[in-house]
């Protein structure tokens, strides 16, 4: 069964410092996605990278930097000097392909609260 | 601007009552979905609809329905029947219920309180 796992539930840093959020993931699928989405108090989650399967190059945008790795099935996130403005929960997802045809379904991670102190 | 609207941003059941949360979205997307986000759980899948007319059951949809009339809306209405319906709200749609790499957009939410 598909499924993501964020074993971080909240993590403090000092601001400045690198911080990486953690993500491991399961599916029998050959074709999938990952996503990170950020979710600050407003409550709305707000999509920061997309990578599927085939491509497991790391990306990097601006402090933001990437790194996933099939052997390990995991997509970790990295955020170089953290900002005050970086607090949030951020949830790592898959994209699920459901019978008779793709559905978009995204099956979520329980979350990781970052708490940068200034 | 384009985008998803939730509302109520807030809304208060009392017992018993079965009460509806709207979403709009004017993306032209096809495929519009329901999540429920409770502390420590993330979020979890109700329905989601890839086209005007169809729905589908998502992971807990038990005490909950949906409609879709038009492609822009997809209303959730929580019924009597959910046990425990108090819990954050997200609606989010996508550009082609076909393919399993577009990026979802999320609306703003809506908590919901049992009193």
């Amino acid at each position: 069964a598909q499924k993501v796992t964020q074993a971080q539930t909240e993590i403090s840093v000092v601001e400045k410092e690198d911080v990486t959020l953690d993500c491991v993931y399961e599916t029998r699928d050959t074709t999938y996605y990952l996503f990170w989405y950020k979710q600050p108090p407003s409550g709305e989650l707000v999509f920061l990278i997309r990578r599927n399967s085939f491509d497991e190059q790391n990306e990097i945008s601006g402090r933001y930097s990437w790194n996933f790795q099939k052997s390990t099935s995991s997509f970790n996130f990295t955020i170089t000097a953290s900002q005050v403005v970086d607090s949030a929960v951020y949830f790592c997802a898959l994209s699920e392909a459901g019978y008779g045809g793709a559905t978009n379904k995204l099956i979520f991670g329980t979350g990781t609260l970052l708490a940068v102190q200034p | 601007d384009g985008g998803i609207t939730q509302s109520p941003k807030y809304l208060f059941r009392k017992e018993g009552q079965n009460v509806t949360l709207s979403c709009e979205q004017n993306l032209n997307h096809d495929a519009m979905y329901w999540y429920r986000q409770d502390p420590g759980q993330g979020l979890r899948l109700i329905y989601y609809s890839q086209i005007v007319n169809d729905f589908q059951k998502g992971d807990i949809a038990e005490g909950y329905s949906v409609s879709r009339e038009k492609k822009e809306s997809f209303p959730l209405t929580v019924t009597s029947a959910q046990k425990n319906p108090t819990a954050f709200y997200l609606c989010a749609s996508t550009t082609q219920y076909s393919a399993v790499n577009t990026e979802a957009f999320f609306g703003q939410g809506t908590r919901l309180t049992v009193v």
